[in-house]
């Protein structure tokens, strides 16, 4: 049971670039979350989906964007890279949007030039 | 608007000594509480929560936390730290309820070193 996978593992991305990360859970969880994790900041919330279908905005959403089209899968997708967005991305899953266990993947370091 | 609010950045203790993270918190209603662990190049893992009932959560790896709603504070403990706590540690604070606005939210962080 591999849990919740995330792709690539590191990228380093020339600012302007598109660049989407990837994130996949077998659990069949239907609660799914992006967050970013700075140096001081903590993890903040980028996006969210309830269940497959639905999405939401995190505190820091802007510059990003997700689609939910089935379970298992949540991509982030970057449409025009910053060097702000420089940082640790983190997608977790939980059983419902009311069960606080969040289950989170191994992250993405992403630093964009 | 709820908050959560680690106030050391870093806790160093002894092996075999108490150890105590602080997390106080701030939010509209009784508080949903929890505390993650991060080891280095990995995700968080889920310690323990607090939800109702006894204020005295006991979790994974022999923590525990205690929740004092008189002072806001959900502070981390254990009684004999062991040099594989080292880790980060964050505290999270959700309001209650199941709407998409009830989103947790996490606090900075506080790296625990346990020295041999």
């Amino acid at each position: 049971i591999a849990g919740i996978t995330q792709a690539p593992t590191s990228q380093i991305l020339a600012a302007g670039r598109r660049m989407t990360l990837r994130c996949t859970q077998d659990m069949r969880h239907n609660a799914m979350y992006w967050y970013r994790q700075d140096l001081g900041l903590g993890l903040r919330l980028i996006h969210y989906s309830n269940t497959a279908g639905t999405t939401g905005k995190g505190e820091v959403p802007d510059g990003y964007s997700v689609s939910r089209a089935n379970t298992d899968d949540f991509p982030l997708t970057l449409a025009s890279a910053v060097p702000s967005q420089t940082s640790v991305y983190f997608c977790a899953s939980s059983v419902s949007w009311g069960d606080d266990e969040q289950f989170f993947g191994p992250g993405t370091r992403l630093t964009v030039l | 608007a709820q908050s959560v609010a680690q106030p050391e950045d870093q806790v160093n203790v002894a092996e075999g000594n108490p150890l105590t993270v602080k997390c106080t918190y701030s939010v509209s209603g009784n508080p949903y509480l929890f505390w993650y662990v991060q080891y280095p190049n990995r995700g968080l893992q889920f310690l323990l929560k607090y939800i109702t009932g006894d204020n005295l959560v006991k979790g994974s790896y022999g923590f525990e936390a205690e929740f004092n709603k008189s002072q806001t504070s959900f502070h981390l403990k254990k009684p004999s730290a062991l040099v594989s706590d080292s880790a980060l540690y964050f505290c999270a604070v959700r309001e209650p309820g199941y709407s998409s606005a009830s989103k947790i939210i996490f606090g900075s962080g506080t790296r625990l070193s346990i020295r041999p």
